[in-house]
């Protein structure tokens, strides 16, 4: 168990709609970041937040959205959802902003888009 | 826009040296290169990373071209644990009032074989 948390597991829509996926940090960790996890694409990612701003970006496309709040839990908001967001996302955390500074994995997100 | 390109897959016997490319043609000046792996969807774990020099440490090297365009992972004696995607990615730094970007490749799956 690495402390970070991911909800919901699961999670199975349909095209055009918008769905929000929730990250808990470990304790006392102050970075998240969001990566999306495909067979035909890999391991991408995201975006990352340290200390609720945004500190990096990867392949984000404009259509998602993220944010970290004040008690440091984070959202990735998928919106006009296509067939090729299926995926598994993963949140991560880590103490520090330097993206080569440990980071710990949630169990993950799968979303199916239908 | 930075892009990194990676073979899909690589073989490589146990006990010899891994030699993974990555074509990264249209890097700038500033951008570093980073490699990560993945061992069977764990989270990534950070490797090496450079900017224009040879790399050296207790996991790998890492060898940049001159020019700058391409570089490659040298795992000096694979073990059946290196089994893992390996990814190539270019960090480009922040703008002003922007954020850093990170550019994965779709990374190579190595399989070390007994």
């Amino acid at each position: 168990d690495s402390g970070v948390t991911q909800t919901p597991k699961h999670l199975i829509t349909a095209t055009g709609q918008r769905v929000t996926l929730r990250c808990s940090p470990r304790s006392g960790d102050l970075s998240v970041y969001w990566y999306q996890q495909s067979l035909d694409q890999g391991l991408q990612f995201l975006i990352q937040y340290y200390n609720g701003e945004e500190r990096a970006k990867g392949n984000i496309l404009e259509r998602f959205s993220a944010q970290q709040f004040p008690d440091l839990h984070s959202e990735l908001n998928l919106s006009s959802l296509e067939l090729g967001d299926s995926a598994l996302y993963f949140c991560a955390s880590s103490v520090g902003r330097l993206f080569t500074d440990t980071q710990y994995f949630g169990p993950g997100t799968r979303l199916t888009v239908l | 826009d930075a892009k990194t390109t990676q073979p899909p897959s690589m073989d490589c016997a146990e006990g010899r040296a891994a030699n993974l490319p990555c074509n990264h043609s249209t890097i700038s000046g500033n951008e570093y290169v980073y490699w990560y792996r993945q061992i069977h969807s764990q989270g990534p774990q950070y490797i090496i990373h450079g900017l224009k020099n040879n790399e050296t440490n207790e996991m790998a090297s890492l060898i940049i071209t001159e020019d700058r365009k391409s570089s490659t992972l040298i795992l000096p004696h694979a073990t059946l644990r290196d089994t893992a995607v390996y990814y190539c990615i270019v960090r480009v730094p922040r703008t002003q009032g922007g954020s850093e970007k990170l550019v994965f490749g779709k990374g190579t799956k190595l399989t070390v074989n007994p």
